[in-house]
């Protein structure tokens, strides 16, 4: 079975401080793509990251970068230096070769940054 | 700027009423999709539109169904509104294939 697990439910952290959010998936597919979107509190899903499952580069945009490690079927975000605008909720998904026009979905990562 | 668009952010309806959700995109899309976003459960599929007149049920399908005449525009109906389906509802498109996703800034449907 396909899943996505994202064990955080909420977190909260002070500006500037490093933050790690988790993702752990299962599938059974060797062909699969994982991303990562953030939901801020106007409710609008904005995408993040796409990475395939035959790239474990590690990946950095600004201050957020992403670590893939299929030997523990992890994808984690990381925000470094975080800012009060990183507020919102943050869902993990998975989609597989298989049925690639679907994506499962992590219940989602509340994340507080407070001033 | 690329965009999906729902026809309304907040809509408050009736027990018993037809309700109808549009979603139009600009992006030439393959795909189409209709979530509910509740607390504690997530996203979840009510039911998604690979082309023209295709359908297929997601995992919450019941109490609901779609239409999409035109590959931009999907619509989601619920032909007899109940309490149960107050929700926040996000439509989504993707070009094709594994493409992530572009969601529009959603629905929030109050049923009384």
């Amino acid at each position: 079975a396909q899943k996505v697990t994202q064990a955080q439910t909420e977190i909260s952290v002070v500006e500037k401080e490093d933050v790690t959010l988790d993702c752990v998936y299962e599938t059974r597919d060797t062909t699969y793509y994982l991303f990562w979107y953030k939901q801020p509190p106007s409710g609008e899903l904005v995408f993040l990251i796409r990475r395939n499952s035959f790239d474990e580069q590690n990946e950095i945009s600004g201050r957020y970068s992403w670590n893939f490690q299929k030997s523990t079927s992890s994808f984690n975000f990381t925000i470094t230096a975080s800012q009060v605008v990183d507020s919102a909720v943050y869902f993990c998904a998975l989609m597989w070769a298989g049925n690639n026009r679907k994506l499962i979905w992590g219940l989602g990562t509340s994340l507080a940054v407070n001033p | 700027d690329v965009k999906v668009t729902q026809s309304s952010r907040y809509l408050v309806k009736r027990t018993g009423e037809k309700v109808f959700l549009e979603c139009v995109q600009d992006m030439d899309h393959e795909n189409m999709f209709w979530y509910r976003q509740d607390p504690g459960l997530g996203l979840r599929l009510i039911y998604f539109s690979y082309d023209v007149k295709m359908k297929e049920k997601g995992d919450i399908p019941e109490g609901y169904s779609v239409s999409r005449e035109k590959k931009e525009r999907f619509s989601l109906i619920l032909e007899s509104a109940s309490t149960n389906q107050t929700s926040m509802y996000l439509c989504a498109s993707s070009l094709r294939g594994t493409y992530g996703y572009t969601f529009g800034s959603g629905t929030r449907l109050t049923v009384v």
